[in-house]
């Protein structure tokens, strides 16, 4: 079955810096990769996702990458800000609309 | 409009017991997918639903179970609990034609003595 691996586990920056994590997934077939937004006592948030047919997407202070050939998928925060600390997870879609989620990367931004 | 709601937020049970948990998707979502999330730890797939049936499932025991209603909600069941079983469990709704399209609620804290 799909395994999706993540990188770094926890990452701090300044804030005005970028932030960039990293997974890998196993799964050829898999087509969706979206990334979560998980602050302490609430639900991961959906910010960003990306399909397979596409190398990069953008939505203001985020991009993500894609990387088919070597199953490689980023998450890129540009401007990082304060409220942009929380954890964040990658996850990729089984081709069977299960999602299979990395372990989390905790981001710090100091102020 | 009203996002995925779960209730209740926080439940203690002690070993043996059962659970029974509850999610209200997002409307115009027609599917519902749970997950255990155990502190530090991703969210693990438990099953999915839609059309009122389990379509997929994850490597979870028998002890786990759910069911959907008409009205799209649904419910998952835990039997015979064991301290392992102490996590956040989320559920997350699809959109019509988007089953990997996942919106969170903000989930129950189980805590099993």
């Amino acid at each position: 079955g799909e395994n999706v691996e993540q990188h770094p586990s926890t990452l701090s920056v300044q804030e005005g810096d970028s932030a960039v994590i990293k997974c890998t997934y196993s799964d050829s077939a898999s087509n969706y990769f979206p990334w979560y937004k998980q602050e302490l006592g609430k639900g991961p948030q959906l910010i960003i996702d990306i399909r397979s047919n596409v190398g990069e997407k953008k939505d203001q202070r985020i991009a993500v990458t894609l990387n088919k050939t070597a199953k490689h998928f980023s998450l890129h925060i540009t401007e990082t800000q304060p409220e942009d600390s929380a954890v964040y997870f990658c996850a990729a879609d089984d081709s069977s609309y299960k999602l299979i989620f990395g372990s989390g990367t905790r981001l710090l931004v100091r102020p | 409009d009203a996002g995925v709601t779960q209730s209740p937020t926080h439940l203690i049970k002690t070993r043996g017991q059962q659970v029974t948990l509850r999610c209200s998707p997002k409307s115009g979502h027609d599917t519902v997918s749970w997950y255990q999330q155990a502190l530090g730890q991703g969210p693990q797939f438990i099953f999915q639903y839609y059309e009122e049936e389990e379509r997929q499932r994850g490597n979870f025991p028998d002890r786990f179970s759910g069911h959907q209603f008409p009205n799209y909600s649904s419910e998952l069941n835990v039997n015979a609990l064991l301290l392992g079983d102490s996590a956040l469990y989320l559920c997350a709704s699809s959109p019509l034609g988007a089953k990997n399209i996942q919106y969170f609620g903000a989930g129950t804290r189980l805590s099993v003595l």
